[in-house]
């Protein structure tokens, strides 16, 4: 399986340039979510979505957009990229049974640096 | 405001020795608490997840405790090896359809030889 795949790994941008981070997962979670760890913090919610069609705003989601036309891809996009966007991106899936607890999945991160 | 609080921000230890990470929070209301390993670079895997019912879970040589009424819980490493060494993530959920979650800074375990 391959899990929760990020692309891409390490990316660059200039202040003002638009980018698309790719999450796909390929074991049917209806639940995806976006999180930026900045050095010495928590990892932050940007987005999340709990369905194909279903997305909503986490505690960060200045400056990202997000949309899930399928259940295996959720792309961020940022829209002008800022020096503040700087920071690890991870992305994340798991299913979401009633009643029970599920287990998440992480992708191994996507590095941003913008300049 | 729901909060999660880590302690130690750091910890050495030699191999071989146990320690124990902390984690207090205030989240409500409360569903679940998850203790995560991230190893530098990677993405954080599940070590345990605990309902407020549930007052310890072991995974091998890591051991969570949950005290539901004084909003605490720790992760106990016994036995500590190499590669150990690694961010330590306590994450609480909130009991709502989102199940929003609320992520500590972690404690970063450095095991030497």
């Amino acid at each position: 399986n391959a899990g929760v795949t990020q692309t891409p790994k390490f990316q660059v941008l200039k202040t003002g340039q638009s980018m698309t981070l790719q999450c796909a997962q390929d074991m049917n979670h209806e639940y995806m979510s976006w999180y930026r760890q900045d050095p010495g913090m928590g990892l932050r919610l940007i987005h999340y979505s709990v369905g194909a069609g279903i997305t909503d705003q986490g505690e960060v989601p200045n400056g990202y957009n997000v949309s899930r036309s399928t259940t295996e891809d959720f792309p961020l996009r940022l829209l002008s990229a800022a020096p503040s966007q700087t920071s690890v991106y991870f992305c994340a899936s798991r299913p979401t049974r009633r009643g029970a607890l599920t287990e998440a999945f992480f992708g191994q991160g996507t590095r941003l640096t913008v300049v | 405001k729901n909060q999660v609080e880590q302690s130690p921000q750091s910890l050495i230890i030699l191999e071989g020795k146990n320690c124990t990470l902390q984690c207090n929070y205030t989240v409500s209301p409360f569903s679940n608490l998850r203790w995560y390993k991230q190893d530098t670079g990677r993405g954080p895997v599940s070590l345990t997840i605990m309902t407020f019912s549930e007052n310890t879970k072991s995974n091998g040589r890591y051991t969570a405790t949950l005290d539901a009424d004084t909003k605490q819980s720790s992760l106990h490493i016994t036995a500590s090896q190499l590669s150990d060494s690694a961010s330590y993530i306590c994450v609480v959920s909130l009991n709502t359809n989102a199940g929003k979650s609320t992520f500590g800074d972690g404690t970063t375990l450095t095991v030497k030889p």
